[in-house]
């Protein structure tokens, strides 16, 4: 699986964007880049995912370089709920390698 | 409700002592995992299932045992319990297709004294 970088922590300001970058230069073809976040010691939480068109739901946007190389999740109106870890993933492609491989993520903290 | 429970929330073992963590999901997904979360770090892979049947290592292997006997069930047995072990252990199930999200339980908090 590719290996992603991001910051280690992060502020942002309630009722902005907030815009959390990823690095996966060793990325597959094939594979898929995914957002999740931790709030306090909660299980994941699944946000968004992506292979090279940029996405949007009803929680986040993610923009993925034409190269594939990087990626950016966007919380478009940040709340003090979205305080937590988020983690850039990119996960295997073939069957039987489906697993997540997580990083340390980033600490994102929003400010009233 | 739909989703992976773990069962318990909160353990306490003396080293040496055995026990086996519960995951349970009703979604029919063919892929779980377990993982590790030591303060400060990200989660670790410990063992993972795409199907009843098939399980295979992850990051983190050592000390512990997997089955899955059924689709709905992937229980994680410590054998041998150690301070090492002291953890919060979560459980994930998806659709064994790559454009699936995962689903995590809420987590066991295990302390091994």
């Amino acid at each position: 699986d590719a290996k992603t970088t991001q910051p280690t922590s992060m502020d942002c300001a309630e009722g902005r964007a907030a815009n959390l970058p990823c690095n996966h230069s060793t990325i597959s073809g094939n594979e898929y880049v995914y957002w999740y976040r931790q709030i306090h010691s909660q299980g994941p939480q699944y946000i968004i995912h992506g292979l090279k068109n940029n996405e949007t739901n009803e929680m986040a946007s993610l923009i993925i370089t034409e190269d594939r190389k990087s990626s950016t999740l966007i919380l478009p109106h940040a709340t003090l709920r979205d305080t937590a870890v988020y983690y850039c993933i990119v996960r295997g492609a073939n069957f039987g390698n489906e697993k997540l491989t997580f990083g340390t993520g980033t600490r994102l903290t929003i400010i009233p | 409700n739909a989703g992976v429970t773990q069962t318990p929330k909160f353990q306490v073992l003396k080293t040496g002592q055995s026990m086996t963590l519960q995951c349970a999901q009703d979604m029919n997904h063919e892929y779980m995992s377990w993982y590790r979360q030591d303060p400060g770090m990200g989660l670790r892979l410990i063992h993972y299932s795409v199907g009843a049947g098939i399980t295979d290592q992850g990051e983190v292997p050592n000390g512990y045992n997997v089955s899955r006997s059924t689709t709905e069930d992937f229980p994680l047995r410590l054998l041998s319990a150690a301070p090492s072990q002291t953890s919060v252990y979560f459980c994930a199930s998806s659709y064994s297709r790559q454009y699936y999200g995962y689903t995590f339980g809420s987590g066991t908090r295990l302390t091994v004294v």
